[in-house]
């Protein structure tokens, strides 16, 4: 089964403080890799796609990276404006959910000033 | 303009009355698809439409019902409310197999 684990479940940092959120996932052949930021009562933010082992990408202070069996997504001196649920989701090259989207739970980030 | 709007963005129901959400784009995209976000359960996938003529069930698609209008529109109907109901729904486009998928702000949706 297709399947995404977020951990921590919620990170506290001071402003200047960095860290790295993880995603683990069991995917019947991996087509994408997905991060979206969501802020409460709002939508999900894409922000990155990775597809391939070894990826990396890269958006002021934030990177994700991405291994056969997890990524992360480092944040380099967060600020307080970085606070949000961070979603990671999976996208299957087969089996019965093939092309849709498998979330995680999320991790909830929050940076003190 | 937002290019992925929802509406209402808020509302509330009493068990057994029918509703309906609607999600409209101005994207483009084929692929539409209706979500619902529960605390500590995540975004669950409830039906997904690949065009006007294709539609799909996803995980949770019991009591709910959709309708693809047309390319740019696409509509999630409960047909009897009921409070385990109560959650946020998104509604997400994307374009063609394997690409992004981009979120509409969302209605909350309580069942009293």
């Amino acid at each position: 089964e297709d399947q995404v684990t977020q951990s921590p479940e919620a990170l506290r940092l001071q402003e200047g403080e960095s860290s790295s959120l993880n995603c683990s996932y069991t995917v019947s052949g991996l087509r994408g890799l997905f991060w979206y930021r969501q802020d409460p009562g709002k939508g999900p933010e894409f922000l990155f796609t990775l597809y391939s082992a070894g990826e990396e990408k890269e958006k002021e202070r934030l990177k994700a990276t991405l291994t056969k069996k997890e990524s992360f997504l480092h944040i380099t001196a967060p600020k307080p404006e970085d606070s949000a649920t961070y979603l990671c989701a999976v996208q299957a090259k087969y089996g019965g959910s093939q092309g849709n989207l498998i979330f995680g739970k999320g991790t909830k980030l929050s940076v003190k000033p | 303009d937002a290019d992925v709007t929802q509406t209402p963005r808020n509302r509330i129901t009493k068990t057994g009355k029918r509703i309906m959400l609607e999600c409209s784009q101005t994207k483009g995209h084929d692929r539409m698809y209706w979500y619902r976000q529960d605390p500590g359960l995540g975004l669950r996938l409830i039906y997904y439409s690949f065009d006007v003529k294709d539609i799909n069930k996803g995980e949770i698609s019991d009591g709910y019902s959709v309708s693809r209008q047309a390319q740019a529109k696409f509509s999630l109907s409960l047909e009897s409310a009921i409070p385990n109901q109560t959650a946020l729904y998104f509604c997400a486009t994307s374009f063609g197999g394997g690409s992004t998928q981009y979120f509409g702000p969302g209605t909350r949706l309580t069942v009293l």
